[in-house]
């Protein structure tokens, strides 16, 4: 089984829907992070958490919220979807524990349509 | 905030030429800088990465090198075969274990065609 899981993998909705991404783990990281990929313009940082009371904005936030129910779980709302938000989002994990680096994990992404 | 720049946004090359993608960055604190491939279809995973006290790393096919003075670092991947095709990105970071500060700042990525 995969170690970070993203549902759904695609999705196409309607202007002005609320949609919800969710990304769980099972790696046991205390970092999590959302991350947006437009062609061109390549990963940008949308939200992250770095334990379970902690939720950051990143550069991209406008548009977007998180929920971090639990270590494993982490969710982006979109709560009035546009047209501008169509792009691959990915959700990804880090582990401040261990090593000496903070190498990211990557689920395989949400295709996310807005019409 | 940390600016990553990424050269070239696209590479196309012979299979077993050399391939060299180059990135810099602006803030002088950031002391880590990871390679991510990114394969058609799913996420980007690490490939290598350096540190800020080391020069040059290698592994196998693949080496980065970094020049602190001039803020810059480099891919070069030797021997080039079909399955290197992908997406790499480049990213930096101000890392310190315990710190809040470790989020990665990426490149925009370079699509790298391999041709048989």
């Amino acid at each position: 089984d995969a170690d970070v899981t993203q549902t759904p993998r695609n999705r196409i909705t309607k202007t002005g829907k609320r949609i919800m991404l969710e990304c769980s783990q099972t790696k046991g990281h205390d970092r999590m992070y959302w991350y947006r990929q437009d062609p061109g313009l390549g990963l940008r940082l949308i939200y992250y958490s770095f334990d379970v009371k902690d939720i950051n904005k990143g550069e991209i936030s406008d548009g977007y919220s998180v929920s971090r129910q639990a270590q494993a779980k982490f969710s982006l709302s979109l709560e009035s979807a546009i047209p501008n938000q169509t792009a691959l989002y990915f959700c990804a994990t880090s582990d401040l524990g261990q090593g000496i680096t903070d190498t990211q994990y990557f689920g395989p992404g949400t295709r996310l349509t807005v019409l | 905030g940390e600016n990553v720049e990424q050269h070239p946004s696209t590479l196309s090359v012979q299979e077993g030429d050399s391939a060299v993608i180059k990135c810099t960055y602006s803030d002088s604190a950031s002391n880590y800088f990871p390679w991510y491939k990114q394969e058609l279809g799913k996420g980007p995973q690490l490939i290598i990465d350096i540190r800020s006290n080391v020069g040059e790393k290698k592994d196998q096919r693949i080496a980065v090198t970094l020049n602190k003075t001039a803020k810059h670092f480099s891919l070069h991947i030797t021997e080039t075969q079909p399955e290197d095709s992908a997406v790499y990105f480049c990213a930096a970071s101000n890392w310190d274990r315990g710190s809040t500060l470790g989020r990665l700042y990426f490149g925009r990525g370079t699509q790298l065609t391999v041709w048989p």
